[in-house]
């Protein structure tokens, strides 16, 4: 079946950086692009950017730029997400989800298959 | 504060019919479509409506999305036990070239 398996929780240190992975199963990768979301402890979801993994093209959210990098491998079918001088308020638990997008004169995006997420904990 | 307005929490009982809200704008919802996530704490979000309307399969036809102006809905009928959980809204924004979500709206089944 499709599914989206993510590395184990971490826990950082301010200015620390951390890469969270997500292998992709059940579907042909290159067909499709990964999306990375995350949600900070009693906060809704904040979406961080995407990355075909068709082509490699990626789009950050605006906050998150400079600081962020994803990255896929289609070798292993696992995309990567790695963030950069981690600050206390980057502690959340982190999600890659597979994404279609496309344009009919009206742009869509959704992400269809989600990982369980990987809980990151930054603290001194 | 999130980009896409939703209540924060609703109720119906079992059985009942419950209907949520998203409100966007021009740059979102208004020139583009909505989805719905279900979101359980500890689990992944699981897509429920995508391009305002459509179900992925598995997801049962009692969930029913729709979209007027800058606004979307999500409908649930027949509520069950198992429908609580916490509701997200997405949509692409045109300004901001990025995914807008809601805030999330916290259902509870009576």
């Amino acid at each position: 079946q499709v599914q989206l398996v993510q590395s184990g929780p971490e826990v950082k240190r301010p200015g620390d950086s951390m890469k969270v992975s997500c292998k992709a199963s059940g579907y042909t990768f290159t067909k499709y692009g990964l999306s990375w979301v995350r949600q900070a402890p009693g906060q809704g979801l904040e979406w961080m950017g995407w990355i075909s993994a068709h082509n490699g093209n990626t789009l950050y959210a605006q906050k998150f730029q400079g600081r962020v990098t994803l990255t896929t491998d289609t070798s292993t079918t696992t995309g990567y997400m790695e963030l950069r001088d981690l600050r206390s308020d980057d502690a959340a638990i982190y999600f890659c989800a597979r994404y279609t997008s496309g344009s009919q004169g009206y742009y869509y995006f959704f992400m269809d298959v989600w990982g369980k997420g990987t809980t990151v904990n930054v603290s001194s | 504060q999130s980009i896409l307005t939703q209540p924060p929490s609703a109720s119906g009982t079992p059985g009942q019919r419950v209907t949520m809200s998203c409100s966007g704008s021009n740059s979102n919802i208004g020139s583009n479509t909505g989805n719905w996530y279900q979101h359980l704490p500890g689990t992944a979000p699981k897509l429920l409506i995508y391009t305002n309307d459509q179900r992925p399969s598995g997801v049962p036809d009692r969930f029913s999305g729709s979209k007027s102006g800058t606004s979307a809905s999500l409908s649930i009928s027949g509520l069950q036990s198992e429908d609580e959980a916490v509701y997200f809204c997405a949509s692409w924004d045109d300004s901001l070239n990025a995914v807008v979500f809601g805030g999330g709206t916290r259902l509870t089944v009576l």
